[in-house]
């Protein structure tokens, strides 16, 4: 499974866009890109996932340059409640061991 | 409505005792995870079960047994050989048969507390 390696903290103010960035440097080729976002005292919950270029829902977007090696989750105009910690997940298809690593804390500040 | 149940919310052990943390999923998955959490850390891998009858040890195994002898059922025995027991435990489960995408979903967790 390929290893990533994420801030382990951000400090936002309230109304600004996030950049969060994830290094993936030994991404194989079948392996997708997937975020989670885990409140306090909650499990983690599916945010977005991608394979290259740019991926958007109503949540937030994906990108993922041409080498794959990383990938940056893009939460527009954040609110309070955005504070939780994300987790970058690289994982082949169908694979069935999830490794979390220790995410990046977002705290979005009034 | 489909889901991940865990059971129960808190959880109180004293020394020396083995205490059974129970997970149940409707969601037809193959997949099924327990993930233990520290303060302020991430989640870390205790067993994994790809199938039923089957499971498969993670980073932090030892002083954990698990069972999958129904596909909705992954119940996880914290034993009296885990040193440090008291931490929020996570249940998950996934879908294996999607070609595009693995999703995780989990439970609302167990904090257990050595008292």
């Amino acid at each position: 499974l390929a290893k990533t390696t994420q801030p382990i903290s951000m400090d936002s103010y309230e109304g600004q866009e996030v950049n969060i960035t994830c290094s993936h440097n030994n991404i194989a080729t079948n392996d997708y890109i997937t975020w989670y976002q885990q409140f306090p005292s909650q499990g983690p919950r599916f945010i977005i996932q991608g394979y290259k270029t740019k991926v958007t829902n109503e949540v937030a977007s994906l990108f993922i340059p041409a080498d794959r090696k990383s990938s940056t989750l893009s939460l527009p105009r954040v609110s309070l409640s955005d504070t939780a910690v994300y987790y970058c997940l690289v994982l082949l298809t169908g694979a069935n061991n999830l490794f979390f690593g220790t995410g990046t804390r977002l705290t979005v500040i009034p | 409505d489909g889901g991940i149940t865990q059971s129960p919310k808190y959880l109180f052990r004293k020394e020396g005792q083995n205490v059974t943390l129970s997970c149940e999923q409707n969601l037809n998955h193959d997949a099924m995870y327990w993930y233990r959490q520290d303060p302020g850390q991430g989640l870390r891998l205790i067993y994994y079960s790809q199938i039923v009858n089957d499971f498969q040890k993670g980073d932090i195994a030892e002083g954990y047994s698990v069972s999958r002898e129904k596909k909705e059922s992954f119940p996880l025995t914290v034993t009296s050989a885990q040193k440090n027991p008291t931490a929020f435990y996570l249940c998950a489960s996934s879908n294996r048969d999607r070609v595009e995408r693995t999703e995780a979903f989990f439970g609302q967790g167990t904090r257990l507390t050595v008292v």
